[in-house]
C-alpha cells in the first residue's frame, strides 16, 4: 500500500458504457495526476490538478473527463471509449513545492471490448 | 515538452553483476525521478535528485545536471531486482506539470 489506491484494480467495458475510475490519497498532498501507459509505450501525463485546479490537460480526447471534488480524490470518467484506450491507467501524487516526490497509485488495468 | 531518453531498453544479466543504466534529458530541471515497476504495474519511486549522487542499500543514483545525464546503478545484483527502471523528469522543467517518461528498461537478473 504505497498511500495512493485506485479502484478498481481491473475493468472491462464496452465501447458505449460509462465508467469512473477513482483515486484516493491521504498523504496530505496538494497535487495529483494521470498517467496512461499503453503496451510497448511509455507512460504519458494525461491531467494534472495543482491545488483542485487543473493545470494541464495534455491533449487527451474528450472521451476522458478528470474531476477533482477536493485534495484527497481525484476521479477519470470514461465515455464511449475506444479499444485502443486500453491500458493501465496510473494516479500518482505529489506535494509541490517540497521536493516535488512522487507516489504512485497500483493502476487500473482497462480493456475496452 | 521535456524529451528523455533511457538506455538500454533490455538488460539481462548474471546474478552478482553490477548494473549500469543510462539516462539523457533535453531540458533543464528541477529534479530526476528513478522508478521501479513490477510485473501487474504498480510503481514505486527508487530516487528523486536534482545533483551529485545518493544510496540507497544497493541503489545509487548520480546525476549531472550540466550533461543533462543520470545513470542508476545496481551493486551484487539479484533475481528479485528484475523489474523495468524508469527515468521520469517535469514536464516541462520543473514545477507541478507532471512528469514525461522514458521508455524504461526492462532488467532481468539471472541466478
Amino acid at each position: 500500500e504505497t498511500g495512493v489506491t485506485q479502484t478498481p484494480r481491473h475493468l472491462v467495458m464496452g465501447m458505449t458504457n460509462k465508467k469512473s475510475l477513482k483515486c484516493e490519497q491521504h498523504l496530505g498532498h496538494n497535487a495529483m495526476y494521470w498517467y496512461k501507459q499503453s503496451a510497448k509505450k511509455p507512460l504519458e501525463l494525461m491531467f494534472v490538478y495543482s491545488l483542485e485546479e487543473r493545470v494541464e490537460n495534455n491533449s487527451v480526447p474528450s472521451r476522458f473527463s478528470p474531476e477533482c471534488p477536493n485534495s484527497s480524490h481525484l476521479f477519470l470518467h470514461l465515455h464511449t471509449l475506444q479499444p485502443e484506450d486500453s491500458a493501465l491507467y496510473l494516479c500518482a501524487s505529489s506535494q509541490v513545492g517540497h521536493n516535488y516526490g512522487y507516489t504512485f497509485g497500483s493502476g487500473t488495468r482497462l480493456t475496452v471490448v | 515538452k521535456n524529451e528523455v531518453e533511457q538506455s538500454p531498453q533490455n538488460l539481462t544479466a548474471q546474478e552478482g553483476e553490477f548494473i549500469t543504466i543510462n539516462c539523457s534529458y533535453s531540458v533543464g530541471i528541477s529534479a530526476l525521478h528513478w522508478l521501479q515497476q513490477h510485473p501487474g504495474g504498480g510503481i514505486v519511486s527508487l530516487f528523486m535528485l536534482s545533483s551529485g549522487k545518493k544510496k540507497h542499500g544497493r541503489l545509487i543514483a548520480t546525476i549531472n545536471i550540466q550533461e543533462k545525464h543520470s545513470s542508476l546503478h545496481i551493486t551484487a545484483s539479484h533475481p528479485r531486482d528484475s523489474a523495468v527502471y524508469i527515468c521520469a523528469v517535469p514536464y516541462s522543467g520543473g514545477g507541478a506539470d507532471g512528469l514525461t517518461f522514458g521508455k524504461g528498461t526492462h532488467l532481468i537478473i539471472q541466478p
